[in-house]
């Protein structure tokens, strides 16, 4: 079936790298997303990537992504304490035609001044 | 065009009463989903609508539940007879034709059941 999972909680400094690791199932998933969700908040889409693709970068975050090991991560340069929310990993589900989003839990980024 | 806009942001409800929620996409955009979230979850798929037709309805919905989009426009979502167990964030999204640019969502209806 189809499964995305996160870990729930990482903490960082203010000004050090952080990466989101997401793992996910569907291999023929065409297309997986990293949505960012502030407290009270709806979703915002920071980037995507096609899964034929390795990298990609877009400013201070990049995103690999490792096909064969179902290997998503996220990092974000020089985390700044705005950078403080839930971040989700989603891939497209092939499932049908609707193109539905599967989601992880989401992990809670906490950035300490 | 502002995005994805959803009416009320909250609604507090007595069981058992109904309760309607509205969703505006972009305009340009002939897709729309509405998925449900509960505190420390991620989204869960309800319905999906491409123009006016309902393609797909998530097994999570149960026949209180009902969806349209009669103009292929706006959506709308109808929970009949709330229980406690409804409380959530309905999370309507919108995208074109081609999703390679992912789905914009819009801010959510709290729902909260008392």
């Amino acid at each position: 079936g189809e499964d995305v999972e996160q870990s729930l909680f990482l903490s960082v400094r203010e000004g050090d790298s952080s990466v989101i690791n997401c793992t996910y199932t569907d291999s023929s998933s065409t297309y997986l997303y990293w949505y960012k969700q502030e407290p009270g908040a709806g979703l915002q889409l920071l980037t995507y990537i096609f899964s034929n693709m390795d990298m990609k970068q877009d400013q201070r975050l990049t995103v690999l992504l490792n096909k064969k090991d179902k290997h998503l991560s996220l990092r974000i340069a020089d985390t700044q304490t705005g950078d403080s929310a839930i971040y989700f990993c989603a891939e497209s589900s092939n499932a049908g035609n609707n193109r539905k989003l599967i989601w992880g839990l989401g992990t809670s980024l906490a950035v300490n001044p | 065009d502002t995005g994805v806009s959803q009416d009320p942001r909250h609604k507090i409800t007595k069981r058992g009463q109904n309760v309607t929620f509205r969703c505006d996409p972009i305009s340009e955009h002939n897709r729309l989903y509405w998925y449900r979230q509960t505190l420390g979850q991620g989204p869960e798929f309800l319905t999906y609508f491409q123009n006016e037709a309902q393609l797909e309805k998530s097994r999570l919905l149960s026949d209180r539940f009902s969806a349209e989009r009669p103009k292929g426009s706006f959506s709308t979502l109808e929970i009949q007879r709330t229980e406690q167990g409804d409380s959530a964030m309905y999370l309507c999204a919108s995208s074109p034709r081609t999703e390679n640019y992912g789905y914009t969502f819009g801010s959510g209806t709290r729902l909260t059941v008392v």
